[in-house]
């Protein structure tokens, strides 16, 4: 079954206690990206990837740290979490290039719902 | 660059009637456009998408869209709405002559009551 998978779904965690979520897809997507949704600020983009070593910020990078390094897998490192990180997470991926490949949408993952106290 | 508005934070409907949630979108290119549902406590689920061709298109659970491109508009639409079908709503688009990006509408909460 094609899919983005998330691990955990659930993670409650103390400030200052690194940690890792990972995201895999088995659709050899190029295009991976993160994302962080709260309350009435709907998804913003923390990271992107283009490809295998390839990644870009999004809006809101701080804090967070990605990396790229095979081409299903996108972590999601918050090397210092703070209590503003606390949010629900989502990765997705994607098929890139030019034309209508664009138009294939994303394949979500369930999310990550992150406490940080 | 591109961006995508959702004006209703809420949308409140009777079941049985018909449901509009808005989109317009704005891109320096051809849009491809997307409209992705998220139940509580769930992830972002696809609902249809519009590439090309037809104004009207029709995806999961009886939705559909129609595309205007003089309007940039690209409304959900059902003919009459579920209890079940009370969700966060996301619209987004991404530009062919843009980067890889998409850029998804803030949302807005669908409520069905019955």
């Amino acid at each position: 079954e094609a899919q983005v998978t998330q691990n955990p779904r659930y993670l409650i965690t103390v400030t200052g206690k690194k940690l890792t979520v990972t995201c895999s897809q088995n659709m050899n997507h190029e295009y991976m990206s993160w994302y962080r949704q709260d309350p009435g600020l709907g998804l913003r983009q923390i990271y992107y990837s283009m490809n295998v070593e390839v990644t870009d910020k999004g809006d809101v990078p701080e804090g967070y740290k990605v990396s790229r390094k095979e081409k299903r897998n996108f972590p999601l490192i918050l090397e210092s979490p703070s209590p503003n990180q606390t949010s629900l997470y989502f990765c997705a991926s994607s098929p890139a290039g030019q034309g209508t490949i664009r138009g294939y949408g994303y394949t979500f993952g369930s999310g990550t719902r992150l406490t940080v106290v | 660059a591109q961006s995508v508005a959702q004006p209703e934070d809420q949308v409140n409907v009777a079941e049985g009637n018909p449901l509009t949630v808005k989109c317009t979108y704005s891109v320096s290119g051809n849009p491809y456009l997307f409209w992705y549902v998220q139940y509580p406590n769930r992830g972002l689920q696809f609902l249809l998408k519009y590439i090309t061709g037809d104004n009207l298109v029709k995806g999961s659970y009886g939705f559909e869209a129609e595309f205007n491109k003089s309007q940039t508009s690209f409304h959900l639409k059902k003919p009459s709405a579920l209890v079940s079908d009370s969700a966060l709503y996301f619209c987004a688009v991404r530009d062919d002559n843009y980067g890889q990006n998409f850029v998804f509408g803030p949302g807005t909460r669908l409520s069905v009551l019955p």
